[in-house]
């Protein structure tokens, strides 16, 4: 089975903090993702890695840059948390078949 | 991207099958249909996934109709543990990123 993992499950941070949010998959896939989930506006792509060091904006990056240096970690990073940036974040990586695994999600509050 | 209609909520006895149906009108040619769920407060989990043909595995079958203008999943012997947001979603095959827009869902209460 395909395991995709997040490195908190909940987070508590105070504004203006830098916070790393980490994904890490076993299935040696190209692609992953970080989405943010929201009460009535469902999943919104944030960015996307599709190899490497490579990396493409999603529909809401701002506030938010990624790091994968290594294939089987993507990260996402808050440069400077905000209360509107809280919210569901949801990792996840792109199988064959165009089938996407998420990870549990990590629940952030930024107070 | 093609559009999906799905219930908003749905009930199904423990047990029973739970049969969710979504309409995808306007799928393209290419457009595969994907099922995914969610359990509260848990990461979006695949289920299933078609072209044209009827599939089953471990978790579902997926009944597609012969326009491809609906279809049908379907949880043989629904548990308590069904209960989830199920999501329709039809998106082409394609190379490289693939980005799934999530709609509103059906709501699957599985009562004992």
């Amino acid at each position: 089975d395909v395991k995709v993992t997040q490195s908190s499950r909940y987070l508590v941070k105070r504004t203006g903090e830098k916070v790393f949010l980490e994904c890490v998959q076993d299935m040696d896939h190209e692609n992953m993702f970080w989405y943010r989930q929201d009460p009535g506006l469902g999943l919104r792509l944030i960015y996307f890695s599709y190899d490497v060091k490579m990396k493409e904006k999603g529909d809401i990056p701002e506030g938010y840059s990624v790091s994968r240096e290594k294939k089987e970690r993507f990260s996402l990073i808050l440069e400077s948390a905000s209360t509107n940036q809280t919210s569901m974040y949801l990792c996840a990586s792109r199988g064959t078949a165009g089938t996407q695994y998420f990870g549990p999600g990590t629940r952030l509050l930024v107070l | 991207d093609a559009k999906t209609t799905q219930p908003t909520s749905m009930d199904c006895a423990e047990g029973r099958a739970a049969n969710l149906p979504c309409n995808h009108s306007t799928i393209s040619g290419n457009e595969y249909v994907y099922w995914y769920r969610q359990i509260h407060s848990q990461g979006p989990q695949y289920i299933i996934h078609g072209l044209k043909n009827n599939e089953t595995n471990e978790m579902a079958s997926l009944i597609i109709t012969e326009d491809r203008k609906s279809s049908t999943l379907i949880l043989p012997h629904a548990t308590l543990r069904d209960t989830a947001v199920y999501y329709c979603i039809v998106s082409p095959l394609i190379q490289g990123a693939q980005k799934l827009v999530f709609g509103q869902g059906t709501r699957l209460t599985i009562n004992p």
